[in-house]
């Protein structure tokens, strides 16, 4: 049984440009959210996708924006690179909206590099 | 987001004996307190986690403690062994939107 995977592992960008990273969720999951961790740092929420629509939205800026495709799969593009978009992005996967019906499995993880 | 303050940053243990790292949270709606394991390169792994009606959870050798009224909650780790060896996570959830603690680096030296 698949977990989370995510592509790309590794990516290195320069400043202005627009990243897209890929996620497709564990068999069986039909919710998507992506986190944000930078070096040293504890990861922080971006959103949630459940039904192909945002449901929650962490403090991050338009800049930040997702897409849940009808096979659950998911997309996290970031337009216009900062320097401080550097980090790990990951992705976390889970049975519906609540911790109630299950835990979530996070990826491995997108390392993303802004220069 | 609200807070959650995590404690120590790093903790170094000898083979054998107990870690323990401790969470503090703001958010009186969090309902859900889970706890990480993450190793170098590797995304976050849920360890253990406790709902707000009990005080305690033992799994293993990994223990929850859980004080509603302090908002306070801990990790404990009995006979800690190098392969412990990672980062540790305190999260708290309401909605499954989790909030983390900073990290704990803990190093189990044999």
């Amino acid at each position: 049984d698949a977990g989370v995977t995510q592509s790309p592992t590794h990516l290195i960008k320069t400043r202005g440009q627009q990243v897209t990273l890929r996620c497709s969720p564990k068999s069986g999951h039909d919710t998507v959210s992506w986190y944000q961790q930078a070096l040293g740092q504890g990861p922080q929420f971006i959103f949630q996708y459940y039904e192909e629509e945002e449901r929650q939205r962490g403090n991050f800026p338009d800049r930040f924006s997702g897409h849940q495709f009808p096979n659950y799969s998911s997309e996290l593009n970031v337009n216009a690179l900062l320097l401080g978009d550097s980090a790990l992005y990951l992705c976390a996967s889970s049975l519906g909206l609540s911790t109630l019906t299950g835990e979530l499995f996070f990826g491995e993880g997108s390392r993303l590099t802004v220069l | 987001q609200q807070q959650v303050k995590q404690s120590p940053q790093s903790l170094i243990v000898q083979k054998g004996g107990i870690s323990i790292i401790n969470c503090a949270y703001e958010n009186t709606a969090f309902d859900y307190f889970p706890w990480y394991q993450q190793f170098p390169g590797k995304g976050p792994a849920l360890l253990i986690a406790i709902r707000p009606d009990v005080s305690e959870k033992k799994e293993g050798r990994f223990t929850i403690s859980f004080n509603k009224s302090a908002k306070q909650f801990s990790l404990h780790i009995m006979d800690s062994q190098p392969g412990d060896s990672a980062t540790y996570f305190c999260a708290s959830d309401a909605g499954n939107m989790l909030t983390f603690g900073g990290g704990t680096r803990l190093m189990v030296k044999p």
